[in-house]
């Protein structure tokens, strides 16, 4: 079964940090780009990252540059999420998603939630 | 605000013919194709559309996509309680990376 899981959400203050985990299933992980994207409580859907399938060339939402790196271990099929300076505004379900350079992803994680507060 | 435009809400009586709409630029649908997704209450989005009009294995022909200059559609005919959902268009703009819609919010009456 194609599958995304992800991890390593939880409550963190502001200006900390976190690392998200997805671990991938089920498919050639390394023959996809990756995407992250989350959604606010009670909002739409906002696209944050993504990377190519060798890990080589990475994109990001301009909310997030410099502050979040998205990654990849292909040996271990897994997507990364690094994120730094966290801010309140950051608080959200963030899922991981299979697609290919555009925000075409037909595979998606249940998501993992992140909250930003003191 | 959302770089790509869409009613916040649609309505719909069952057997309906429903249509949402997605407008954007030059820079992103205009360039490039155009996604749509459904997001059922308290579960993740499922691809619906790729490629402007094309539909991933599962999805009834009920559901279609088009797309004309900066703008797109989606169109879902003889409606059913199980799509009421939230709905987003997606594409790629040039400046900006990936970007959604703001959300349809379907309801079936």
């Amino acid at each position: 079964e194609v599958q995304l899981v992800e991890s390593g959400g939880g409550l963190v203050q502001p200006g900390g940090s976190l690392r998200l985990s997805c671990a991938a299933s089920g498919f050639t992980f390394s023959s996809y780009w990756m995407h992250w994207v989350r959604q606010a409580p009670g909002k739409g859907l906002v696209w944050v990252s993504r990377i190519n399938s060798d890990g080589s060339r990475t994109t990001y939402a301009d909310s997030v540059k410099g502050r979040f790196t998205i990654s990849r271990d292909n040996a271990k099929n897994t997507l990364y999420l690094q994120m730094n300076s966290l801010r309140a505004e950051d608080t959200a379900v963030y899922y991981c998603a299979r697609g290919e350079g555009q925000p075409d992803m037909d595979v998606w994680g249940k998501g993992t939630t992140v909250t930003v507060s003191s | 605000q959302s770089v790509l435009t869409q009613p916040p809400s649609a309505s719909g009586t069952p057997g309906q013919r429903v249509t949402i709409s997605c407008s954007g630029s030059r820079s992103n649908i205009g360039n490039y194709y155009v996604y749509w997704y459904q997001q059922l209450p308290g579960t993740a989005p499922k691809l619906l559309i790729y490629r402007n009009n094309q539909r991933p294995s599962g999805v009834p022909d009920r559901f279609s996509g088009s797309k004309s200059g900066t703008s797109a559609s989606l169109a879902i005919s003889g409606l059913r309680s199980e799509d009421e959902a939230d709905y987003y268009c997606a594409a790629w703009d040039d400046s900006l990376g990936g970007v959604f819609g703001g959300g349809t919010k379907l309801t079936v009456l």
